[in-house]
Formats: C-alpha cells, structure tokens, sequence
C-alpha cells in the first residue's frame, strides 16, 4: 500500500508570494495533519482536519490556511510569503484522527523562500 | 517555551551496545508518548508509544520508560544496530479532541559498526 505521498517535493518562493503544498493520506485513512519542521527543530503542529473539517489549528498567522476534500487529500496554503517560513512542511495522516491513533508522515515539503 | 526538552543533540554507541535516549517533558496534561525516528529526506516514522497509565512498553529491541513524577522518558534500544542511525524525536499529546503532537528537537544517533 502506498504511503503518504506529498508534493511537490522542493519549491523555491520570493517573499510575498503565495504557495500551495498538497497531500495524499494513506488509503482508508480520514484524518490528516500538517506540521512545520525548521532546521534544527521538531516538527511543530500547524492544522488537523478530519471528514473535510477543522479539527485543531496550531500557533501560526492568519497566513496558514489549509483544507481537506472528499477524497481527504488536503491542502495547506501560506500568503504572503516570509523568509522565517523556509521549512519542511510535513503532512500526516491517522485513521480517523482519534488521540491516540498513530499519525503516518510523508516525506515532506521542502520550501525555501528568498 | 519548550514543553518537550530533548537535552542531547547527538548520541554515538557502538553497534551491539545498548542506547539510551531521554526526553524530558513540562505539562502535566500530556497522557500520551510516542518516539519517531527519521531519516534524511524521508519523514518520521513512528517507533512506539506508552500511555500514561504504564510505565513501561517494549516492542522487540525498543523499550519506552515513563517516570511520570520526574516528567521524564526514555527510549532504550538493545542491541543497537548501524541501521540504527537516525535523528530520534520524542511527541507528546494531551487527551484532547485532536491528535496533536508536541515534539523535542531530536537527538541524532549514530551507531559505529
């Protein structure tokens, strides 16, 4: 079975653009999150859908918005793009989003804004 | 600040010995435990987990301890192997309505052949 799968896998951005950062969760599985990982740190929790809803919004500006379709693919978008928000955007996904249901990574996003 | 303190940047073993990483935690709402490991240009991979009602889970070579008075765990892998090599990351989450992780910033294991 396919894992998580995410792209694109590099982007290169300048500051203020916009960018869209796609994910496709394991097969059967209705829950997905997405975490920011700066170099040096742990991944930090940005979003969690589940069944096409908000389920948990992390730390970060009106700037990061995301959605999740039918499907459960998501989407995660940043405005306005700044140079702090060069990172590797992770995307997870679990079953159904439960607690303590195991969250499965993909490999990542890796957006560097000039 | 940092709810999840992993004070150990880098741990080097030789193989067949045992490793120890530790992961050192604030908040007392978290219940839940988990320890990822990664890879360069690959995401985390879930290792194993422990809720707070245990103090110990073992899962083949990887044990998870939980000192919940000292707010502290740990991770335990014997014997270890050079495929072993990876960044660790301790998560933890409160018993919410999300599945929230709050990770470490990692201990990077390398184990010499």
């Amino acid at each position: 079975d396919a894992g998580v799968t995410q792209s694109p896998t590099h982007l290169i951005k300048t500051r203020g653009q916009h960018v869209t950062l796609r994910c496709s969760p394991i097969s059967g599985h209705k829950s997905v999150s997405w975490y920011q990982q700066v170099l040096g740190q742990g991944p930090q929790f940005i979003f969690q859908y589940y069944e096409k809803e908000e389920r948990g919004r992390g730390n970060f500006p009106d700037r990061f918005s995301a959605r999740q379709f039918p499907n459960y693919s998501s989407e995660l978008n940043v405005n306005a793009l700044l140079l702090g928000d060069s990172a590797l955007y992770l995307c997870a996904s679990s079953r159904d989003g439960a607690s303590t249901d195991t969250q499965y990574f993909g490999p990542g996003t890796r957006l560097t804004v000039l | 600040d940092q709810q999840v303190k992993q004070n150990s940047p880098s741990l080097s073993v030789q193989e067949g010995r045992i490793s120890i990483l530790n992961c050192d935690y604030t908040n007392s709402m978290f219940d839940y435990f988990l320890w990822y490991k990664k890879y360069p240009a690959e995401g985390p991979t879930f290792l194993i987990s422990i809720s707070s009602i245990k103090d110990k889970n073992e899962d083949g070579r990887f044990t998870v301890f939980l000192n919940k008075s000292a707010k502290h765990l740990s991770l335990h892998i014997v014997p270890s192997q050079p495929g072993d090599s990876a960044v660790y990351f301790c998560a933890a989450k409160e018993w919410d309505a999300t599945n929230k992780l709050i990770f470490g910033t990692g201990t990077l294991l390398a184990v010499q052949p």
